[in-house]
């Protein structure tokens, strides 16, 4: 079973309005869960990160994400989004048993004036 | 504080040739890790490694070797290149331990094998 699950390929919000990039995984512990943020010709950077404590964490650029056990999913959102935002984005996830992190198929997101 | 280096950038080898993919960084990470970046595929482990010393083979580790003398270097050897290994690489490297750290990626290596 895929560890990490992006469903969209491609998501497309108007410049203003709040985006949502949907993420869900599968692994057998409690999971660490990531975000990342992929510009043209460049690296992944690391945007946030859930380890434990809050369900909702916040990290760069203005990003959050929700942690939801029962639903087992990690959505990336930002309340009003920015034609800057625009970007290919990696969730991933580590079981504390493993070595390295899985990630997932990336969403392109394009926000549009 | 360079991070983590890659080079060269890009690259066109012929059928055949060989090349080795370097990787550095400077922050005294434990792990680091080779990834390849297929267009709608994400991001593929290749091989990894969690000390100088120690690697280990990732998901799709065919047609690559690694070696780890040193904390800071983890280069990516193709021996005999094939079309089928066009693609981005990323090195990557991260300091498991307590407090679980996000990678710190390379740039990326544009390889075109024809």
């Amino acid at each position: 079973a895929q560890s990490v699950a992006q469903p969209e390929d491609q998501v497309n919000v108007a410049e203003g309005n709040p985006l949502t990039v949907k993420c869900t995984y599968s692994v057998s512990g409690n999971p660490y869960l990531f975000w990342y943020v992929q510009y043209p010709n460049r690296g992944l950077q690391f945007l946030l990160k859930y380890i434990t404590g809050d369900n909702l964490v916040k990290g760069s650029y203005g990003f959050e994400a929700e942690f939801n056990k029962s639903q087992t999913s990690f959505h990336l959102k930002k309340p009003s989004a920015l034609v800057s935002d625009s970007a290919l984005y990696f969730c991933a996830v580590r079981d504390p048993l493993w070595n390295d992190m899985r990630f997932g198929a990336g969403t392109r997101l394009t926000v549009k004036p | 504080n360079a991070g983590v280096t890659q080079t060269p950038k890009f690259r066109i080898l012929k059928i055949g040739q060989s090349m080795t993919l370097q990787c550095t960084q400077d922050m005294n990470h434990n792990y680091m890790y080779w990834y390849r970046q297929d267009p709608g595929m994400g991001l593929k482990l290749i091989y990894y490694s969690v000390g100088a010393g120690i690697t280990d083979k990732g998901e799709v580790p065919n047609g690559y070797n690694v070696s780890r003398s040193t904390t800071e270097d983890f280069p990516l050897r193709l021996e005999l290149a094939a079309p089928s290994q066009t693609s981005v690489y990323f090195c990557a490297s991260t300091l498991w331990g307590l407090l679980n750290y996000g990678y710190t990626f390379g740039s990326g290596t544009r390889l075109t094998v024809v």
